[in-house]
């Protein structure tokens, strides 16, 4: 099995560019979660999806985040404009259902905002 | 919302003795208890969990106990090994989200 799939693994970008992140969940999986992790807030859930469907986007920081899941086996994380602050590691895991705890991570986007 | 605590932030330990992380809970209506392990540059892999049901769970070299009463649960991994060094995260599931602790760096003394 190849794992959840995140790109790109590093992003570097001016403040004010639009970013967007990159998951493949793993195949029959139909839960997906984007986290951010940061040295001051730790691991954060942002947003979860179930059936493709957003489920809980309270952890969403500000409109200028958006997700989409448009179908099972991709997810985006769009950061438009960027900011500095935004700077961080974003994970992106997968479960089977939405009932079943177990959740893998990806290997994260690490995005730097200058 | 769960708020979980985990300590210490940081354990060095001697290669062959034990290490123990423990955290706790808020929300009484946890029900999943998931230990994951992260090496630099990479996500977080879980290692070990234990649901309500259970007081305490095994798999080689770690385990995991939890006191549903005091709302507190504890990672344990007996004769530590360099490759035990990494990040460790402790993390509640209710209300179908995990909430992770703080995490605890490890560090494993040749």
């Amino acid at each position: 099995d190849a794992g959840v799939i995140q790109s790109p693994r590093h992003e570097v970008t001016e403040m004010g560019q639009e970013v967007t992140l990159r998951c493949k969940p793993i195949s029959g999986h139909n839960s997906l979660f984007w986290y951010r992790q940061t040295m001051m807030r730790g691991l954060e859930l942002l947003i979860y999806f179930n059936n493709n469907v957003p489920i809980d986007d309270s952890g969403m920081p500000e409109d200028r985040f958006s997700a989409k899941m448009p179908n099972a086996s991709f997810s985006t994380l769009k950061i438009q404009p960027s900011e500095p602050r935004d700077s961080a590691v974003y994970f992106c895991a997968s479960s089977a259902r939405e009932s079943t705890d177990t959740q893998y991570f990806g290997p994260g986007t690490r995005l730097t905002v200058l | 919302g769960e708020n979980v605590e985990q300590h210490p932030s940081t354990l060095s330990v001697q290669e062959g003795d034990s290490a123990v992380i423990k955290c706790t809970y808020s929300d009484s209506a946890s029900n999943y208890f998931p230990w994951y392990k992260q090496e630099l540059g990479k996500g977080p892999q879980l290692i070990i969990d234990i649901r309500s049901n259970v007081g305490e769970k095994k798999d080689q070299r770690i385990a995991v106990t939890l006191n549903k009463t005091a709302k507190h649960f504890s990672l344990h991994i007996t004769e530590t090994q360099p490759e035990d060094s990494a990040v460790y995260f402790c993390a509640a599931r209710s209300a179908r989200q995990l909430t992770f602790g703080s995490g605890t760096q490890l560090t494993v003394l040749p």
